[in-house]
C-alpha cells in the first residue's frame, strides 16, 4: 500500500529556511499523480502550500510562492520542501501528501504529519 | 482566509444525519471537483469522496456527496460516534491555481 512520512527538524530559528523530505513507500513517483505539503497551525484549518508533478510541473499558494519550494527525487522515491525566512507564523503540523489536485482535486494519500516549531 | 466557507459545526444523535455544507464561486467549487476529507483529533486527514462521489476503498456509503452551482454538501447518514472528527472540504481555484480547502466544521455526535 502507498504510505508517505515526513522527515526534518522539529524547531526551526526564526528567518531561517524550513526543510522537510518525504519518502513515498508502496509507489513511485516517477508513475504519476502530484506530489505535495499541507500545513496546519495548531488548533486551526488546513492550508495547501504547494505540488509538484513527478516531471517538474508545479503550483503554489500564491500567499506563500514567493518563500516556497517543492523538488522531487525520483531515484530516491522522495520529494522535499523547502519554506525561506520562517516565523512564528510558520509553525504547524506539516503534512504530506499524494494526489490528482488540478484535475480531480483530491489528495488521497496522506504521511502521519510532522510538527515544525519556530522558535529561537 | 479562506475562499470556501463550510458551518463550524453540526451535531445530532447517534442513528441520525447530518449534513455539510461548502461554500464556494465559479471559479472554484462550479466549475471543478470537490473532495472531501475526515480528520480525528491528532491524525492526518483522510479522503473520504473524490470525483463525483466516488469513495476511497474501507470508507461506507453512509458518507455520500452533491453540488449545485458553487456549493457542496457532504451528508452522512447513521451517526456514529466514530464519526466525531472535523471535516474539510476541497476543490482547486482556476483563478488562484491552487488548491484550496474549506474551513473546516466539526462533528459532534449527541
Amino acid at each position: 500500500q502507498v504510505q508517505l512520512q515526513e522527515s526534518g527538524p522539529g524547531l526551526v530559528k526564526p528567518s531561517e529556511t524550513l526543510s522537510l523530505t518525504c519518502t513515498v513507500s508502496g509507489y513511485s513517483i516517477s508513475s504519476g499523480y502530484y506530489w505535495g505539503w499541507i500545513r496546519q497551525t495548531p488548533g486551526k484549518g488546513l492550508e495547501w502550500i504547494g505540488s509538484m508533478y513527478h516531471s517538474g510541473s508545479s503550483y503554489y499558494n500564491p500567499t506563500l510562492k514567493s518563500r516556497v519550494s517543492i523538488s522531487v527525487d525520483t531515484d530516491k522515491n522522495q520529494f522535499s520542501l523547502k519554506l525561506k525566512s520562517v516565523t512564528a507564523a510558520d509553525t504547524a503540523v506539516y503534512f504530506c501528501a499524494r494526489g490528482n489536485v488540478v484535475a480531480k482535486a483530491y489528495c488521497d494519500y496522506w504521511g502521519p504529519g510532522t510538527l515544525v516549531t519556530v522558535s529561537s | 482566509q479562506s475562499v470556501l466557507t463550510q458551518p463550524p459545526s453540526v451535531s445530532a444523535a447517534p442513528g441520525q444525519k447530518v449534513t455539510i455544507s461548502c461554500s464556494g464561486s465559479s471559479s472554484n467549487i462550479g466549475n471543478n471537483y470537490v473532495s472531501w476529507f475526515q480528520q480525528l483529533p491528532g491524525t492526518a486527514p483522510k479522503l473520504l469522496i473524490y470525483d463525483n462521489g466516488k469513495r476511497p476503498s474501507g470508507i461506507p456509503d453512509r458518507f455520500s456527496d452533491s453540488k449545485s452551482g458553487t456549493s457542496a454538501t457532504l451528508g452522512i447518514t447513521g451517526l456514529q460516534t466514530g464519526d466525531e472528527a472535523d471535516y474539510y472540504c476541497g476543490t482547486w481555484d482556476s483563478s488562484l491555481s491552487a488548491f484550496v480547502f474549506g474551513t473546516g466544521t466539526k462533528v459532534t455526535v449527541l
